[in-house]
């Protein structure tokens, strides 16, 4: 299977901060990259697909990007809501999908 | 409104068996790849399965199937321990996000305990 590490695997950050997480996978997966957003006792939402896409209704302060085996979510100007367990996941080996093992957003 | 609905999580004692249902309403069921997806308590996704693609650590003992007609989406669960206490999600493949999971439940709890 193909092994997806974030970094880090925690920060703390401040309301208006810029956030940049990795997402680096243990082999080219070109663009199948997607990025979700998940908090305590709520389903994870899809924030980020194929790398860059932007999922409909997601704010336009969260971005993506990358390919081959490294990629990056940015979270321009941190928002009170924006803090969650962010992850990653490789969708390119069909049908065995892998996540990242999450990067905890805090509020410093 | 698209919306996906776990049920059937419970306590059960390790070496035992337990059925996951997930209703779907608001989209064609039948057009969409669906998928299993859990977290233990603390810890992060793991993707289970889907159709008959399974993680490595389900091991034959889980099934997925599904019944279109009724919209739903099951995961039969057998010869379970303590190791496979979580939550469990179902998610939809979204036809345009590169495999993507655009849309989930909000999960069913199964906790595997004497």
């Amino acid at each position: 299977d193909i092994l997806m590490t974030q970094s880090p695997s925690s920060l703390s950050a401040s309301v208006g901060d810029r956030v940049t997480i990795t997402c680096r996978a243990s082999q080219i997966i070109d663009r199948y990259l997607n990025w979700y957003q998940h908090k305590p006792g709520e389903a994870p939402r899809l924030l980020i697909y194929a790398a860059s896409s932007l999922q409909s209704g997601v704010p336009p302060r969260f971005s993506g990007g990358g390919s081959g085996t490294d990629f990056t979510l940015t979270i321009s100007s941190l928002q009170p809501e924006d803090f969650a367990t962010y992850y990653c996941q490789q969708s390119y080996s069909t049908p065995r999908w892998t996540f990242g093992q999450g990067t905890k957003v805090e509020i410093k | 409104e698209v919306h996906l609905v776990e049920s059937g999580g419970g306590l059960v004692l390790p070496g035992g068996s337990l059925r996951l249902s997930c209703v779907a309403s608001g989209f064609t069921f039948s057009n969409y790849w669906m998928h299993w997806v859990r977290q233990a308590p603390g810890k992060g996704l793991e993707w289970v399965g889907r159709s008959t693609n399974y993680a490595d650590f389900v091991k034959g003992r889980f099934t997925i199937s599904r019944d279109n007609a009724k919209n739903t989406l099951y995961l039969q669960m057998k010869s379970l321990s303590a190791e496979d206490t979580a939550v469990y999600y179902c998610a939809r493949v979204g036809v345009a996000g590169e495999g993507a999971f655009d849309v989930w439940g909000h999960g069913t709890m199964v906790t595997v305990s004497s």
